[in-house]
């Protein structure tokens, strides 16, 4: 059965840093990617950037590039995003998604349970 | 990110059909994707490659595109199916989620 299992919630003060993780299980971790998506309060699904775990090849949307950091661990079969200096409005659930390309798409299926982070001075 | 616009919301009764558009120029040329997303859940996937539907995702579902305009379709909706609902494509690098569609069944 394909998991992704994320970290649990965050409450974090303006300024401080954070790393979420997302745990693939049930498949080969290093065929797919596996992509991060935020949702903020009573929002819709941002797509906020996406790693292939074998080689770490990542790429950002435009609206997040130099925002956060995504990486993976293949030997632990986890991906992780980062943020090195929280905002208020970093607060929102952030789901990580597994990928396969299909026809030149990146075609997400599996989704994560979602890591709520909470900025808040 | 492509645009995808679909309705912000639609409101059928139990056992009607529930239709949900996104309109958007990439689905002329690239599959779309539906996902279902009840309150305080993850999103579901429930229909891919525009009109196929994942094991376990009940045959009321079912997805059809025109052009530039993919549709879900829920034949018999029932008050389950309740939740917001994402069109979702992409091609190359750029990845694009509607903003989706609040589906109301009372």
């Amino acid at each position: 059965e394909v998991q992704l299992v994320q970290s649990g919630a965050e409450v974090k003060k303006p300024g401080e840093s954070l790393k979420i993780s997302c745990k693939g299980s049930g498949y080969s971790f290093t065929s797919y990617w596996i992509g991060w998506v935020r949702q903020m309060p009573g929002k819709g699904l941002e797509w906020m950037g996406i790693i292939y775990p074998g080689d770490s090849d990542t790429r950002y949307s435009p609206s997040f590039q130099g925002q956060v950091t995504i990486s993976a661990d293949k030997s632990i079969s986890t991906a992780y995003l980062q943020w090195s200096s929280l905002k208020a409005s970093d607060t929102a659930m952030y789901y990580c998604a597994r990928a396969a390309v299909a026809g030149g798409e990146f075609a997400f299926d599996y989704w994560g349970q979602g890591t709520l982070v909470t900025v808040s001075s | 990110s492509y645009e995808l616009t679909q309705p912000s919301s639609v409101s059928v009764s139990p056992g009607q059909t529930a239709r949900i558009t996104c309109s958007g120029d990439v689905l002329a040329k690239k599959y779309a994707r539906w996902f279902q997303q009840k309150p305080g859940q993850a999103p579901v996937l429930v229909i891919y490659k525009d009109s196929e539907r994942p094991s376990g995702i009940p045959e009321r579902f079912s997805g059809s595109s025109s052009g530039t305009t993919v549709t879900l379709t829920i034949s018999g909706a029932q008050v389950e199916d309740e939740a917001d609902y994402y069109c979702y494509s992409a091609a190359d690098n750029n990845l694009g989620f509607g903003g989706g569609t609040k589906l109301t069944v009372l």
